[in-house]
Formats: C-alpha cells, structure tokens, sequence
C-alpha cells in the first residue's frame, strides 16, 4: 500500500487537554503535511514540514518530523471544541518530473466541551 | 474571495447522464488536482494539470474527462455515470515549486442514484 497511515484512528478528549496523532510513512519524502477537514467541508492545510526540518510550529500546532523512523506527529495543545475534525497527513515526494502527495487516512479528532 | 471554488455543492442524477463539476482558483497557482474522497474519507488522486498540461492520471476509467481550459480552470467531466461514482469530489491547487501546501475547494458531493 502507497498510504500513509495515521494513528489513532479515532481520540476523543476534553477540552483542555492536549492531542497527539501520529503518522507513518513508506518512502522518502521531500516534505509532510498535515491538513485538517472539518465534516462536510474542503481540507484546510495546517504545516509544511520539510525533510531536512524537525520540528515546526503554528500557534498552539506542533508538528514533529523524524525520517529516520519515517514519522510524524501532530500535537494540539490545549484543544478547543472547535478542533474536532479528522486530520490528515500527506507525504510529499518526487516521482519523476512530477510531484506528488500520499495521503493517510486521517484521524478523527472529537473534542468534548 | 473563495480561492478555490467549485460548482455546484451538490449533484444528484440518475445513473447513466453525463454531468460536469467546474473549478476555479484565484491564488496564481499553476497545479490543479481533482481528487475523489469515498465514504471511508480516502482521498484518492485523480488528475493532476500544471499549466494546462495532464501530468497525472490515476487509472481513472475514461468515462472520467479532465479539461484545462487555462492555469486557472479545471473541469471535470463524467459520461455514463454509475452508483459507484457517489462521492465527494475535491478540487485543489498548489504551487508546483513545492512552496506551501494545497488549497482545496469545498467539495462537490456526488449522488447517483
């Protein structure tokens, strides 16, 4: 299989508490990305890390990168009711002239009020 | 202003018609992607334009028809439609240069009945 793969597949939490979602991949990459998709709506891109980068962060977002172990992890601290959503996570990579994306899964993410 | 808009939102049709999905991007990206999500949420590449020019087809049946009138269109056009193709179809965008992450449309979801 070409996927990615993400782990857990389902988290729930409270509000408050902080989540972590990992992601596994295959091949080399250029870059990873993590994208969120709230139900019903278009995916929404949240990092960009690339493969020589270990560690990034956006707001209360932290995104860790370890190609040694070809993984990924995904860290939203002190989550809100409004970060449920399934979350993505795409490995970018070259195939000839073109560039392309694998893409897992994606963990569904349930934030408890 | 939606960066990347495509109509309409929902398309309900009898098996056997031809319908089209249209996409637009405003961003001055040169790379634009249809993707097909089914209802486990996997996002499967379907084609893939840069600058007009077909760079990825993703063993599509041929009833499935991309057109790139310019950098800034892709349409996707569907023959001879069948219960399988009920989906949510997204288009998306990017630059090729591997600069930032994808845009995606809100989704066109598919219901063939």
């Amino acid at each position: 299989s070409q996927q990615g793969e993400e782990d857990p597949q389902a988290l729930s939490i409270q509000e408050g508490e902080n989540a972590t979602m990992n992601c596994s991949y295959k091949t080399s990459i250029n870059n990873l990305q993590w994208y969120r998709q709230n139900s019903g709506r278009g995916l929404v891109h949240l990092i960009l890390i690339r493969s020589n980068e270990r560690e990034k962060h956006s707001g209360r977002l932290r995104v860790t990168l370890d190609t040694s172990k070809k993984s990924s992890s995904l860290l939203i601290t002190a989550s809100r009711a409004a970060d449920t959503a399934s979350y993505f996570c795409a490995t970018g990579y070259n195939a000839g002239n073109n560039r392309k994306l694998i893409w897992g899964l994606g963990t569904s993410l349930a934030v408890n009020p | 202003d939606t960066a990347v808009s495509q109509t309409p939102k929902y398309l309900v049709t009898q098996m056997g018609n031809d319908k089209s999905i249209k996409c637009e991007q405003n961003l001055g990206h040169d790379t634009m992607y249809w993707y097909k999500q089914d209802s486990k949420k996997f996002l499967k590449i379907m084609f893939s334009y840069n600058n007009k020019e077909l760079i990825i087809n993703e063993t599509v049946p041929n009833r499935f028809s991309p057109k790139s009138p310019d950098k800034a269109h892709l349409n996707l056009h569907i023959n001879s439609l069948e219960l399988g193709d009920s989906a949510v179809y997204f288009c998306a965008s990017s630059l090729s240069n591997g600069q930032g992450g994808y845009t995606f449309g809100s989704g066109t979801r598919l219901t063939v009945v």
